[in-house]
């Protein structure tokens, strides 16, 4: 079974920080997705990284998929609170080829 | 308007109780997905469609039903409802893009649901 695990699970920081959220897997994906979900709300789609190494950047997050495509990080430069939410990664995977979703990293950001 | 609308956005209903929760969407996509999401276990899925005569089983399909009425109605049912059922759920719609790796889910608003 494909499993995509984040980390950190929890974040909680100063306005004007910088992080890295991670997202691992032991499996080669042929792609990953990340996804930003707010308080009451569904998640949306923020990027989709296809090739090995590639990096997108979508104003202040910056993703970037592994080499071996097992991995992917969201790094984002000073945040601000309106970046507070959670953020889910996902792939396509499993027995019948749907997305599955990692468990989430839940960012705070403070003023 | 919401693309996926989803109602009620709350319910709360006693254990054993019939419950059907609807989606509708105005993307005009063929596939369309039932998720659930409880704290720490992230998003599961339930059933999903492809198309009005296509329904499958996802991860978790267990004590629920499922029905394509259009290509913009997708309903989840449960038959009796049980306290551990008591989660966030999300409908969704994907185009499919040009491949499985390029698919994008545009979620609805999600209805709160609690079992009592």
């Amino acid at each position: 079974t494909q499993l995509l695990e984040q980390s950190p699970q929890f974040l909680s920081i100063q306005e004007g920080e910088n992080l890295t959220v991670y997202c691992n897997s032991s499996s080669v994906f042929s792609s990953l997705q990340w996804y930003r979900q707010e308080p009451g709300e569904g998640p949306v789609l923020l990027v989709t990284v296809v090739t090995g190494g590639e990096v997108k950047k979508l104003k202040r997050l910056t993703f970037q998929f592994g080499d071996a495509r097992k991995d992917s990080s969201l790094h984002i430069t000073a945040a601000q609170p309106g970046d507070t939410g959670l953020y889910l990664c996902a792939g396509v995977g499993g027995s019948q080829g749907n997305l599955i979703f990692g468990k989430g990293t839940k960012l705070s950001v403070k003023p | 308007d919401a693309d996926v609308t989803q109602t009620p956005r709350n319910r709360i209903t006693k254990t054993g109780k019939r419950i059907m929760l609807e989606c509708s969407q105005t993307k005009g996509h063929d596939r369309m997905y039932w998720y659930r999401q409880d704290p720490g276990l992230g998003l599961r899925l339930i059933y999903y469609s492809f198309d009005v005569k296509d329904i499958n089983k996802g991860e978790i399909s267990d004590g629920y039903s499922v029905s394509r009425q259009a290509q913009a109605k997708f309903s989840l049912s449960l038959e009796s409802a049980i306290p551990n059922q008591t989660a966030l759920y999300f409908c969704a719609t994907s185009d499919a893009g040009t491949g499985v790796t390029n698919e994008k889910l545009f979620f609805g608003s999600g209805t709160q649901l609690s079992v009592l």
